[in-house]
């Protein structure tokens, strides 16, 4: 078990830039989450795959961003026209999916985070 | 909706202090429940978790139990250490669902020698 990778793990931008952040999750894990920490807070849900399908999406997560899994295992997360406001961690996680050991292995796995700074 | 309240920090204890971080619940439906920790600069580790209640999960030192009747998931350890310093988060899913993950806003914990 590698656990769940994120790179980079730092990233400072200048506004309006595009930013692109990459997730590896735990190789048998099929569900995968984004969430984004601001500083002071618990993070926050962004959004949701199963597999590679995304099922749920939060209001937080504007035009401006987009997710993808292409093949079911790793995931990028992009943000467009950077603004001031996106600088926070951006944490992805993995879980397995009930069915599968979800009963005795219910929780999220979490990766180091990748923080973004907005200039 | 579910949410989680957690006690505002920071919290400053000497080393060998007597920890207690209180957590309370809001959840539709039966939830698991999970205190995970954020070293300075990290993402989350996954400290203890309890998926029914009376359970009581435990690891390093630490122990909440899952107590249904008052909706609380309390944090304690006997003894914190220097190193236990970090903030510490209260959250919890919801079986059946996507198994999203609702966070309480997180308690810093600092322990001075």
């Amino acid at each position: 078990d590698t656990g769940v990778s994120q790179n980079p793990r730092h990233k400072i931008t200048k506004r309006g830039q595009n930013v692109t952040f990459r997730c590896d999750p735990i190789s048998e894990h099929n569900r995968l989450y984004w969430y984004r920490q601001t500083l002071g807070q618990g993070p926050e849900f962004l959004t949701y795959f199963q597999n590679e399908a995304q099922l749920e999406k939060s209001r937080l997560l504007s035009d401006r961003f987009s997710a993808e899994r292409p093949k079911g295992s790793f995931s990028t997360l992009e943000i467009q026209r950077t603004e001031q406001g996106d600088s926070a961690m951006y944490l992805c996680a993995s879980s397995l999916a009930q069915g599968t050991g979800w009963t005795s292995r219910p929780e999220a796995f979490f990766g180091q985070g990748t923080r973004l700074t907005v200039v | 909706g579910n949410s989680v309240t957690q006690m505002e920090g920071p919290v400053t204890l000497s080393e060998e202090a007597f920890l207690t971080i209180n957590c309370t619940y809001t959840a539709t439906g039966y939830p698991s429940l999970f205190w995970y920790v954020q070293y300075p600069g990290e993402g989350l580790q996954l400290l203890l978790k309890a998926t029914k209640a009376d359970d009581k999960g435990s690891n390093k030192g630490f122990e909440a139990t899952y107590r249904k009747e008052t909706t609380s998931f309390h944090l304690e350890k006997g003894s914190v250490q220097v190193s236990d310093s970090a903030v510490y988060f209260c959250a919890l899913t919801i079986p059946g669902g996507y198994q999203k993950v609702t966070f309480g806003i997180g308690t810093k914990l600092q322990v001075i020698p």
